[in-house]
């Protein structure tokens, strides 16, 4: 249980274009999703927490219009990278919150999107 | 300002031998604190985790150790196996949901 996958793993695109990627939790219900960039060698830092039907919460330093969240469903999270810089690659991995099982504050990630913005 | 703290970039241990895994952090307020061990270019996957209002939480042959006076937690792997070498980061948390990750250590793990 507690599965998470993101979708496309890998993508490369030219800059100024947008890139979508999808997160989705496949055996639970999510209602937060988070998502999380990490450059080389460094830590993970959350960007946002996408909430189900209403607005995402960001981190500070993070543009919201940059990064478009919408949490269609209780599964499907999505993040949005509008056009796209060279210094907006990055991995980007998504998490969730199964509401069933373990302490109850467990986050599962899913694999991560590697974006490379040429 | 980095309130999640792993000083040690790397470890290296013989197979069979115990891992141990150090977190420093600063924040009194943080409730509650995990371990994930992640691998290049996948996600983290969750190991273990710890309530602030315990000291100590095994599962198998993890065991995590919270001491709140000295704002230090550690992981334990006892036996280590080959299959554990990975990058290895200690998360915090308060209230909701926002997690803050420590920066990582490499544990590999040779026969």
């Amino acid at each position: 249980g507690a599965v998470v996958s993101q979708h496309p793993s890998r993508v490369i695109c030219k800059s100024g274009t947008s890139v979508k990627i999808e997160c989705r939790s496949l055996d639970f219900q999510a209602t937060t999703m988070f998502w999380y960039r990490q450059f080389p060698k460094q830590s993970l830092m959350l960007m946002a927490t996408s909430n189900e039907g209403s607005k995402a919460t960001y981190e500070q330093g993070v543009e919201k219009d940059k990064f478009l969240i919408n949490h269609a469903s209780l599964t499907l999270s999505t993040l949005t990278v509008t056009s796209a810089h060279p210094e907006d690659s990055s991995f980007y991995i998504c998490s969730a919150k199964s509401p069933s099982g373990g302490a109850g504050y467990e986050q599962y990630f899913g694999p991560g999107t590697r974006l490379t913005v040429t | 300002d980095q309130q999640v703290k792993q000083n040690s970039p790397s470890l290296s241990v013989q197979e069979g031998r115990i891992s141990i895994l150090n977190c420093d952090y600063t924040n009194s307020m943080f409730d509650y604190f995990l371990w994930y061990k992640k691998y290049p270019a996948e996600g983290p996957t969750f190991l273990i985790s710890i309530s602030s209002i315990k000291d100590k939480n095994e599962d198998g042959r993890f065991t995590v150790f919270l001491n709140k006076s000295a704002k230090h937690l550690s992981l334990h792997i006892v036996p280590s196996q080959p299959g554990d070498s990975a990058v290895y980061f200690c998360a915090a948390g308060e209230g909701a949901d926002k997690l803050i990750f420590g920066t990582g250590t490499r544990l590999q793990v040779f026969p």
